[in-house]
């Protein structure tokens, strides 16, 4: 089955980009989904399709994919921003639908 | 808006079975397809399967393949999940999720409690 490699934790100072990245065989032909998840709420959209963004979504949020890494960035990072970050393909070869284990975001 | 809106919290005893509901408004129920993706206490999220709300057709995790049936009302605009022969490891928040582009929107969760 595809797998999908995130870093446990990135840490960012305030005002800094916060880049989060998403390691999988060649996951540059795929489709990436980025989702936001602060501790007792359920997760949310914030980046679909590698780089767009749902309405709402901060444009400080923003997404890139090719390769072998699809990576989020998060500019001029809030305090707001503290939280896990998943990413999310589907993989057609399984026709299934596959999350990263993802990174817990700390703003020092 | 779209909403989505989950049955309560359970508590079910080990081999047991629960069925999680999810009443969706505020779209047309057959537009999007319904995931259900689970997340144990301080886990990564993982997915358990996908429903084609307008024909009813479904695929399935193989994580939970024979174990996991979702299936709709469409007549109810609600979906539902039911998970057999529970086990402790089971014990985590159920999330249904309205796929558009992604997971575009989420449920609020509902709790089960695997316990003897």
């Amino acid at each position: 089955s595809y797998e999908l490699t995130q870093p446990p934790s990135v840490s960012v100072a305030p005002g800094k980009t916060a880049r989060i990245t998403c390691g999988g065989n060649d996951i540059g032909s795929k489709s990436v989904h980025w989702y936001q998840q602060k501790p007792g709420q359920a997760p949310m959209l914030v980046i679909y399709y590698d780089n767009d963004r749902p309405s709402g979504i901060p444009e400080r949020f923003s997404g890139s994919n090719s390769g072998n890494t699809a990576t989020l960035s998060i500019s001029r990072v809030e305090a707001g921003d503290e939280a896990d970050y998943y990413c999310q393909v589907w993989d057609s070869a399984s026709d299934h639908r596959v999350f990263g284990a993802g990174t817990k975001l700390t703003v020092l | 808006q779209v909403l989505l809106v989950q049955s309560g919290a359970e508590v079910k005893k080990p081999g047991a079975s629960v069925k999680v509901s999810c009443k969706a408004s505020g779209y047309s129920f057959t537009s999007y397809a319904i995931n259900w993706v689970r997340q144990a206490p301080g886990q990564r999220l993982e997915w358990m399967g996908w429903l084609n709300v307008f024909n009813g057709n479904t695929k399935y995790s193989q994580n939970f393949q024979g174990r996991v049936t979702i299936t709709r009302d469409t007549s109810a605009s609600t979906a539902y999940m039911e998970l057999s022969s529970l086990r402790s490891e089971d014990t985590a928040v159920y999330y249904c999720a309205a796929e558009g582009n992604a997971f575009d929107h989420w449920g609020q969760g509902t709790l089960v409690t695997v316990s003897s």
